[in-house]
């Protein structure tokens, strides 16, 4: 069975401060995918990025990195320099069956006031 | 603006009432997606579609029913709904149900069982 746990319900920031989001995974695919997306107060999911299991590359863009561990199974978004835009809620979702059958976890509400 | 759309953006229903929701994919994407998205769980994956043959159904009761008359479609049909399906749905497609592609979703359809 899959599942994924983010056990941060919800994160309150001041701008400018960076704010780390914990995903943890449970699976017994060698081959998997990781996503994380977020939503905005307008409902409509956006993509963030994905990772494949073979790929434990850490990656950057911009503000935002992610740290995939396959040891401790987590795969842990930062966003650095916090603003106030990035206030959502963020979901980690795990690919199975092949990759786009997701389990999502239950989500982590940023608010980043200022 | 993802490239997918959900229509109505709102709708509220009886119990008794059919209805359905629409939504269509700009993508040329050959794989679509049902989720629901309750305010006391994490989002489910509720029906997948890859060339309009449906892939998998999650145990999702006979009251939906889905749709797929082409690759740029997706239709999901309720009758006599229960107040605890109220939520919201969301759709959304990706180039194929295999492999590490990522999910584009639409803005949802936030249903209300009265």
């Amino acid at each position: 069975a899959q599942k994924v746990t983010q056990a941060q319900t919800e994160i309150s920031v001041v701008e400018k401060e960076d704010v780390t989001l914990d995903c943890v995974y449970e699976t017994r695919d060698t081959t998997y995918y990781l996503f994380w997306y977020k939503q905005p107060p307008s409902g409509e999911l956006v993509f963030l990025i994905r990772r494949n299991s073979f790929d434990e590359q850490n990656e950057i863009s911009g503000r935002y990195s992610w740290n995939f561990q396959k040891s401790t199974s987590s795969f842990n978004f930062t966003i650095t320099a916090s603003q106030v835009v990035d206030s959502a809620v963020y979901f980690c979702a795990l690919g199975y069956n092949a990759g786009n059958m997701l389990t999502f976890g239950g989500g982590t509400r940023l608010m980043v006031k200022p | 603006e993802t490239g997918v759309t959900q229509t109505p953006r709102h709708l509220v229903m009886g119990m008794t009432n059919k209805k359905s929701l629409k939504c269509e994919q700009h993508l040329g994407h050959n794989a679509m997606y049902w989720y629901k998205q309750s305010a006391k769980k994490p989002l489910e994956l509720m029906f997948v579609y890859s060339l309009e043959e449906r892939v998998e159904n999650n145990s999702v009761p006979s009251r939906f029913s889905p749709e797929c008359p082409n690759s740029s479609h997706l239709f999901l049909h309720l009758h006599t709904l229960q107040p605890e399906d109220s939520a919201l749905y969301l759709c959304a497609s990706s180039q194929d149900q295999v492999g590490d592609y990522e999910q584009y979703f639409g803005p949802g359809t936030r249903l209300t069982v009265t």
